[in-house]
């Protein structure tokens, strides 16, 4: 199957500060997701990006499939954006998960 | 719309009972999934329902049954629970067309098995 890394493994924030994810992934994928479990475990959809650059509000995201990675931008960080950022990409009928990104964003 | 909705969101059981976890989607979406979390980890699939009357196996389906009722509700079924089946269960539903191929998830079941 296709392997997914994510880094860093966690990211420390003062808020208002900015940030950048990467997800790597080991093989050519027709689909990318990019998602937020917030502190209360509910998975919220950010991304669908197979290629290139989405924005929506201070998150943003970019995909090269080409080079097989993907960069998760949020900027001017809230403490509301706290939680575990995790890409997936589609591995034949199912969605393979990175280990995830745990954003802590200080007051 | 709801989107993909489960019940219960939280459960107890004790070794050896049984119980099922209820999913529905009103998206209208063909595919259907059934996910496990368990500490540390992303997502791992128990089990998959490509379209309405089929099923198969994903990663780790030991232990689990699942039924696909109609085109809207995926069930899954713990026959007989044991600790390491301990975690947190999501249901999914894919959109796929042109363009798209992408899944949405069910705010989850926290299972805890003593």
């Amino acid at each position: 199957g296709i392997q997914v890394e994510q880094s860093p493994p966690d990211l420390i924030l003062q808020e208002g500060a900015n940030s950048t994810l990467r997800c790597n992934f080991s093989d050519s994928v027709n689909n990318l997701q990019w998602f937020h479990q917030n502190p209360w475990g509910q998975l919220i959809n950010l991304f669908y990006i197979p290629s290139g650059t989405k924005q929506n509000g201070r998150l943003s995201a970019t995909t090269v499939a080409t080079e097989r990675y993907s960069l998760l931008y949020i900027s001017s960080s809230q403490t509301t954006d706290s939680g575990v950022y995790f890409c997936a990409v589609n591995d034949d009928y199912k969605l393979s998960f990175g280990a995830g990104t745990t954003v802590t964003v200080r007051a | 719309n709801a989107g993909v909705t489960q019940t219960p969101k939280f459960q107890v059981l004790k070794t050896g009972q049984s119980m099922t976890l209820q999913c529905a989607q009103d998206m209208n979406h063909n595919s259907m999934y059934w996910y496990r979390q368990d500490p540390g980890m992303g997502l791992r699939l128990i089990y998959y329902s490509a379209s309405e009357g089929t099923t198969d196996k994903g990663e780790v389906p030991n232990g689990y049954n699942v039924s696909r009722l109609n085109k809207r509700e995926f069930s899954l079924r713990l026959e007989s629970a044991a600790p390491s089946q301990t975690s947190v269960y999501f249901c999914a539903s894919r959109r796929l067309g042109a363009g798209y191929n992408e899944q949405f998830f069910g705010p989850g079941t926290r299972l805890t098995v003593l």
